[in-house]
């Protein structure tokens, strides 16, 4: 079983709808990291977060430690969303931050 | 800023071949990170660089090295390619203040990286 776990691994839209992509993990973390790949392959940070909610814009990041949960949505999505978004676990070691990587979760939105 | 370059953006290499990948970041980032993505799989650390002249190993080292001589490059060596070194890599760097706590990371647009 893998250590971050992401729901669902693909997930298809219209335009317009709620979307939520969950990640869940098995191991203690000192903050979560959520990311975005590009069709053409880049990736972008789009949150970290250790505790509570962060919005930007239309996206809005939850995290609940204690269940060891967190959630990525969308509102209004928008065909530009399409991507791979990934989170990612930061685990903190003695001398740096290590990130162990869901293996995302595909979006497609069509018009 | 250019923020994290990466070169080339594609290869093919013979089995047995030797390659450098170069990454560079003008962010003055003290961590600097190397990945590979399979595919359906998540990103796997290679290799990770916390300062110049201190290099570590990742998961996933065998078959590589890395040198840090400087705080802005961290060229990842591919030695004897093989074909289960087809991947995707990915560099990346991260702003860790002394202090502790953890800053993102920002990537580079990647190498693909295909052995035959």
């Amino acid at each position: 079983k893998n250590e971050v776990e992401q729901s669902p691994q693909n997930l298809t839209a219209q335009e317009g709808e709620f979307i939520t992509i969950n990640c869940s993990y098995s191991v203690g973390i000192s903050a979560l990291h959520w990311l975005q790949q590009h069709p053409g392959g880049g990736i972008v940070s789009l949150f970290m977060l250790s505790s509570g909610k962060k919005k930007h814009g239309r996206l809005i990041a939850t995290i609940n430690i204690q269940e060891k949960h967190s959630s990525l949505h969308i509102t209004a999505s928008h065909p530009r969303d399409s991507a791979v978004y990934i989170c990612a676990a930061v685990l903190q070691s003695y001398n740096t931050d290590k990130l162990i990587f869901g293996t995302g979760t595909r979006l497609q939105v069509f018009p | 800023n250019a923020g994290v370059t990466q070169t080339p953006k594609f290869r093919i290499l013979k089995i047995g071949q030797s390659m450098t990948l170069q990454c560079t970041q003008d962010m003055n980032h003290n961590y600097m990170y190397w990945y590979r993505q399979d595919p359906g799989m998540g990103l796997k650390l290679i290799y990770y660089s916390v300062g110049a002249g201190i290099t570590d190993k990742g998961e996933v080292p065998n078959g590589y090295n890395v040198s840090r001589s400087t705080t802005e490059d961290f060229p990842l060596r591919l030695e004897l390619a093989a074909p289960s070194q087809t991947s995707v890599y990915f560099c990346a760097s991260s702003y860790a203040p002394l202090a502790g706590g953890f800053h993102e990371q920002y990537f580079g647009p990647g190498t693909r990286l295909t052995v035959t």
